[in-house]
Protein backbone atom coordinates (compact mmCIF):
# COMPACT_ATOMS: atom_id res chain seq x y z
CA UNK A 1 0.00 0.00 0.00
CA UNK A 2 1.07 3.42 -0.75
CA UNK A 3 2.48 5.44 2.31
CA UNK A 4 4.13 8.48 3.01
CA UNK A 5 6.40 8.73 6.18
CA UNK A 6 7.66 12.33 7.51
CA UNK A 7 9.80 11.44 10.81
CA UNK A 8 9.93 14.89 11.81
CA UNK A 9 6.81 15.85 13.62
CA UNK A 10 8.26 19.30 14.68
CA UNK A 11 11.48 21.11 13.87
CA UNK A 12 13.28 24.62 15.37
CA UNK A 13 16.00 26.17 13.34
CA UNK A 14 16.83 29.43 13.46
CA UNK A 15 15.88 32.29 11.38
CA UNK A 16 19.35 32.02 8.70
CA UNK A 17 20.12 28.55 9.06
CA UNK A 18 19.26 25.94 6.45
CA UNK A 19 16.77 23.14 6.27
CA UNK A 20 15.93 19.87 5.60
CA UNK A 21 12.23 18.56 5.93
CA UNK A 22 12.77 14.47 5.65
CA UNK A 23 10.09 12.36 3.58
CA UNK A 24 10.16 8.96 2.95
CA UNK A 25 6.97 6.46 0.48
CA UNK A 26 5.86 3.98 0.06
CA UNK A 27 4.91 3.22 -3.80
CA UNK A 28 4.88 0.64 -6.48
CA UNK A 29 5.48 2.44 -9.65
CA UNK A 30 7.08 5.64 -10.49
CA UNK A 31 5.74 8.19 -7.59
CA UNK A 32 4.62 11.55 -8.25
CA UNK A 33 5.83 13.76 -5.41
CA UNK A 34 4.19 16.89 -4.22
CA UNK A 35 5.33 19.31 -1.00
CA UNK A 36 2.79 21.33 0.17
CA UNK A 37 3.00 24.20 3.07
CA UNK A 38 0.05 25.13 5.31
CA UNK A 39 0.23 28.51 7.20
CA UNK A 40 -1.79 28.72 10.27
CA UNK A 41 -5.55 28.76 9.35
CA UNK A 42 -5.25 28.47 5.77
CA UNK A 43 -4.93 26.01 2.73
CA UNK A 44 -2.07 24.08 1.43
CA UNK A 45 0.13 25.97 -1.29
CA UNK A 46 1.93 23.61 -3.44
CA UNK A 47 5.96 24.72 -3.03
CA UNK A 48 6.98 21.78 -5.63
CA UNK A 49 6.44 18.75 -7.79
CA UNK A 50 8.51 16.10 -8.99
CA UNK A 51 7.24 13.59 -11.81
CA UNK A 52 10.34 12.86 -13.65
CA UNK A 53 13.66 13.77 -14.98
CA UNK A 54 15.97 15.77 -12.87
CA UNK A 55 15.72 14.82 -9.84
CA UNK A 56 16.68 18.03 -8.24
CA UNK A 57 13.28 20.56 -8.38
CA UNK A 58 13.08 23.81 -7.71
CA UNK A 59 9.89 25.19 -6.00
CA UNK A 60 8.80 28.45 -4.86
CA UNK A 61 10.01 30.69 -2.14
CA UNK A 62 13.65 29.53 -2.51
CA UNK A 63 12.62 25.75 -1.80
CA UNK A 64 14.25 23.04 -2.83
CA UNK A 65 13.39 18.75 -3.22
CA UNK A 66 15.62 16.03 -4.31
CA UNK A 67 14.29 12.95 -5.31
CA UNK A 68 16.32 9.63 -4.00
CA UNK A 69 14.96 6.50 -5.86
CA UNK A 70 17.57 4.20 -3.69
CA UNK A 71 15.95 5.52 -0.45
CA UNK A 72 12.81 6.22 -1.44
CA UNK A 73 13.13 9.84 -0.53
CA UNK A 74 11.85 13.19 -0.67
CA UNK A 75 13.49 15.73 1.41
CA UNK A 76 12.50 19.46 1.04
CA UNK A 77 15.34 22.17 1.52
CA UNK A 78 16.14 25.87 1.60
CA UNK A 79 19.67 27.58 2.38
CA UNK A 80 18.29 30.00 4.44
CA UNK A 81 15.04 30.42 6.47
CA UNK A 82 12.96 33.07 6.72
CA UNK A 83 11.11 33.85 9.79
CA UNK A 84 7.53 33.72 7.59
CA UNK A 85 8.76 29.97 6.61
CA UNK A 86 7.44 29.05 10.01
CA UNK A 87 4.33 26.76 8.86
CA UNK A 88 2.99 23.24 8.62
CA UNK A 89 4.94 21.43 6.05
CA UNK A 90 3.42 18.00 4.07
CA UNK A 91 5.03 16.16 1.74
CA UNK A 92 2.19 13.95 -0.56
CA UNK A 93 2.33 10.94 -2.97
CA UNK A 94 0.39 11.09 -5.69
CA UNK A 95 -1.62 7.72 -6.21
CA UNK A 96 -5.05 7.66 -7.73
CA UNK A 97 -6.07 6.30 -10.61
CA UNK A 98 -7.63 6.88 -14.18
CA UNK A 99 -8.12 10.78 -14.19
CA UNK A 100 -8.21 11.83 -10.64
CA UNK A 101 -5.19 12.77 -8.50
CA UNK A 102 -6.03 11.19 -5.09
CA UNK A 103 -3.09 12.43 -2.59
CA UNK A 104 -1.47 10.52 0.32
CA UNK A 105 -0.53 12.80 3.03
CA UNK A 106 2.17 12.61 5.20
CA UNK A 107 1.54 13.43 8.89
CA UNK A 108 3.35 16.50 8.36
CA UNK A 109 6.50 18.56 10.09
CA UNK A 110 5.50 21.57 12.27
CA UNK A 111 8.46 24.11 11.52
CA UNK A 112 9.47 26.65 14.01
CA UNK A 113 12.04 29.96 13.60
CA UNK A 114 13.55 31.03 16.11
CA UNK A 115 14.74 34.78 15.58
CA UNK B 1 -6.61 35.73 -9.95
CA UNK B 2 -8.20 32.38 -10.58
CA UNK B 3 -9.00 30.37 -7.25
CA UNK B 4 -10.63 28.03 -4.97
CA UNK B 5 -12.82 29.69 -2.58
CA UNK B 6 -14.45 28.48 0.28
CA UNK B 7 -17.34 29.92 2.38
CA UNK B 8 -17.93 30.51 5.17
CA UNK B 9 -14.06 30.49 6.44
CA UNK B 10 -15.96 29.70 10.25
CA UNK B 11 -19.23 27.93 10.85
CA UNK B 12 -20.51 27.24 13.89
CA UNK B 13 -23.24 24.51 13.90
CA UNK B 14 -24.97 22.76 16.56
CA UNK B 15 -25.08 19.16 17.45
CA UNK B 16 -27.24 17.38 15.02
CA UNK B 17 -28.54 20.29 12.79
CA UNK B 18 -27.40 19.65 9.37
CA UNK B 19 -24.79 21.95 7.96
CA UNK B 20 -22.89 22.60 4.51
CA UNK B 21 -19.87 24.10 4.00
CA UNK B 22 -19.32 25.54 -0.50
CA UNK B 23 -16.53 25.40 -2.29
CA UNK B 24 -16.43 27.59 -5.57
CA UNK B 25 -13.85 27.60 -8.14
CA UNK B 26 -12.75 29.70 -10.96
CA UNK B 27 -9.89 27.10 -12.23
CA UNK B 28 -12.51 25.28 -14.65
CA UNK B 29 -10.60 21.91 -12.98
CA UNK B 30 -12.66 18.50 -13.98
CA UNK B 31 -12.18 17.44 -10.51
CA UNK B 32 -12.82 18.88 -6.85
CA UNK B 33 -11.75 17.20 -3.52
CA UNK B 34 -13.62 17.53 -0.16
CA UNK B 35 -10.82 16.91 2.59
CA UNK B 36 -11.03 16.82 6.54
CA UNK B 37 -8.48 18.01 8.20
CA UNK B 38 -8.39 17.88 12.14
CA UNK B 39 -5.68 19.65 14.40
CA UNK B 40 -2.21 18.50 14.03
CA UNK B 41 -3.23 16.01 11.49
CA UNK B 42 -2.52 15.84 7.32
CA UNK B 43 -5.88 15.77 5.05
CA UNK B 44 -8.53 13.04 4.92
CA UNK B 45 -9.76 12.86 1.69
CA UNK B 46 -13.98 12.04 1.59
CA UNK B 47 -15.00 12.19 -1.71
CA UNK B 48 -14.37 13.73 -5.23
CA UNK B 49 -15.83 14.14 -8.36
CA UNK B 50 -14.78 13.80 -11.73
CA UNK B 51 -17.34 16.23 -13.56
CA UNK B 52 -20.46 14.74 -12.27
CA UNK B 53 -19.02 11.58 -11.25
CA UNK B 54 -19.05 10.69 -7.95
CA UNK B 55 -16.33 9.06 -5.87
CA UNK B 56 -16.51 8.11 -2.30
CA UNK B 57 -14.18 7.13 0.10
CA UNK B 58 -14.61 3.62 1.49
CA UNK B 59 -14.39 4.69 4.82
CA UNK B 60 -16.42 8.12 4.95
CA UNK B 61 -18.95 8.23 7.05
CA UNK B 62 -22.76 8.20 5.51
CA UNK B 63 -23.12 11.75 7.27
CA UNK B 64 -21.10 13.28 4.72
CA UNK B 65 -22.38 13.62 1.51
CA UNK B 66 -21.48 16.34 -1.00
CA UNK B 67 -23.30 17.89 -4.13
CA UNK B 68 -21.91 19.78 -7.34
CA UNK B 69 -24.63 21.45 -9.80
CA UNK B 70 -21.92 22.70 -12.00
CA UNK B 71 -17.68 22.69 -12.53
CA UNK B 72 -17.94 25.59 -10.34
CA UNK B 73 -19.38 24.58 -7.55
CA UNK B 74 -19.43 22.00 -4.88
CA UNK B 75 -21.00 21.22 -1.66
CA UNK B 76 -20.40 19.23 1.48
CA UNK B 77 -23.49 18.60 3.56
CA UNK B 78 -22.94 17.30 6.89
CA UNK B 79 -26.77 15.64 7.91
CA UNK B 80 -25.91 15.52 11.80
CA UNK B 81 -23.13 16.25 12.70
CA UNK B 82 -21.34 15.06 16.10
CA UNK B 83 -19.00 16.49 18.13
CA UNK B 84 -16.12 14.36 16.15
CA UNK B 85 -17.12 16.29 13.00
CA UNK B 86 -15.54 19.27 14.50
CA UNK B 87 -12.47 20.07 11.46
CA UNK B 88 -11.21 22.11 8.88
CA UNK B 89 -12.88 21.38 5.79
CA UNK B 90 -10.45 22.08 2.80
CA UNK B 91 -12.24 22.35 -0.99
CA UNK B 92 -9.31 21.31 -3.49
CA UNK B 93 -9.16 20.97 -7.19
CA UNK B 94 -7.22 20.11 -10.00
CA UNK B 95 -7.33 19.43 -13.55
CA UNK B 96 -7.62 15.47 -13.70
CA UNK B 97 -5.78 13.76 -16.55
CA UNK B 98 -4.09 11.45 -13.43
CA UNK B 99 -1.90 12.02 -10.69
CA UNK B 100 -0.05 14.34 -12.11
CA UNK B 101 -1.87 16.74 -12.02
CA UNK B 102 -1.17 19.26 -8.38
CA UNK B 103 -4.39 20.49 -6.24
CA UNK B 104 -5.06 23.87 -5.92
CA UNK B 105 -6.47 23.94 -2.45
CA UNK B 106 -8.93 26.57 -0.60
CA UNK B 107 -8.57 28.48 2.99
CA UNK B 108 -10.91 25.86 4.54
CA UNK B 109 -14.00 26.18 6.30
CA UNK B 110 -13.26 25.69 10.22
CA UNK B 111 -16.63 23.56 11.27
CA UNK B 112 -17.03 23.86 15.53
CA UNK B 113 -20.03 22.04 17.08
CA UNK B 114 -22.07 23.36 19.93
Amino acid sequence: AQSVTQPDIHITVSEGASLELRCNYSYGATPYLFWYVQSPGQGLQLLLKYFSGDTLVQGIKGFEAEFKRSQSSFNLRKPSVHWSDAAEYFCAVGAGSGNTGKLIFGQGTTLQVKP
Amino acid sequence: DAMVIQNPRYQVTQFGKPVTLSCSQTLNHNVMYWYQQKSSQAPKLLFHYYDKDFNNEADTPDNFQSRRPNTSFCFLDIRSPGLGDAAMYLCATSRGEGTRQPQHFGDGTRLSIL
